[in-house]
């Protein structure tokens, strides 16, 4: 139940295109939803969050859409440039217990 | 600005010697993590402690150790390092908000 399942493990995008990923998670008890991202030889970074009042929220061209029913929360990005090539990995959090729970990656490569 | 800082940035170990990887936060941040990353595993939560003088065990403790005498330091002891142990290792700290900062890792390789 503590587990968040991403998929999928590897992307590969053209320049200009929509990548999306996707995380699922059992713990109705979660209440915020990271996505971090990874370049190589670096540490994860946050890239943007969400908490489960929202359906969506938008942070330039990346995108979290959340469906709190399904119990699923996707990462997408508008017109994926070469520079965005990087693992991304989805988290989840609940209340008050600060260990993330993380999805196992993303390495998403966008072709020029 | 400097955030987390590992030390050291990589490290080839023979099996059975005693490795101390170092870490050092300037954000006064309460909680600290040690994760290992491994290609296909994701981040596994080794140690973590939510304030200075307290510990706690996470997914995959064994072979590890950490203490916490202050707000900044955070170190992780491998007593006897074993080939297993191969792998990155990453401290991170996080604010009241759960936003983790991530130091840029210690590559250690047990021969």
């Amino acid at each position: 139940q503590q587990q968040v399942k991403q998929s999928p493990q590897s992307l590969i995008v053209q320049k200009g295109g929509i990548s999306i990923i996707n995380c699922a998670y059992e713990n109705t008890a979660f209440d915020y939803f990271p996505w971090y991202q990874q370049f190589p030889g670096k540490g994860p970074a946050l890239l943007i969050a969400i908490r489960p009042d929202v359906s969506e929220k938008k942070e330039g061209r990346f995108t979290i859409s959340f469906n709190k029913s399904a119990k699923q929360f996707s990462l997408h990005i508008m017109d994926s440039q070469p520079g965005d090539s990087a693992t991304y990995f989805c988290a989840a959090l609940a209340g008050s217990n600060y260990q993330l729970i993380w999805g196992a990656g993303t390495k998403l490569i966008i072709k020029p | 600005i400097a955030g987390i800082t590992q030390a050291p940035t990589s490290q080839i170990l023979a099996a059975g010697r005693r490795m101390t990887l170092r870490c050092t936060q300037d954000m006064r941040h309460n909680a600290m993590y040690w994760y290992r990353q491994d290609l296909g595993l994701g981040l596994r939560l080794i140690h973590y402690s939510n304030t200075a003088g307290t510990t706690g065990k996470g997914e995959v403790p064994d072979g590890y150790s950490v203490s916490r005498a202050n707000t900044d330091d955070f170190p992780l002891t491998l007593a006897s390092a074993v080939p297993s142990q191969t792998s990155v290792y990453f401290c991170a700290s996080s604010d009241m908000t759960g936003e983790l900062f991530f130091g840029e890792g210690s590559r250690l390789t047990v021969l």
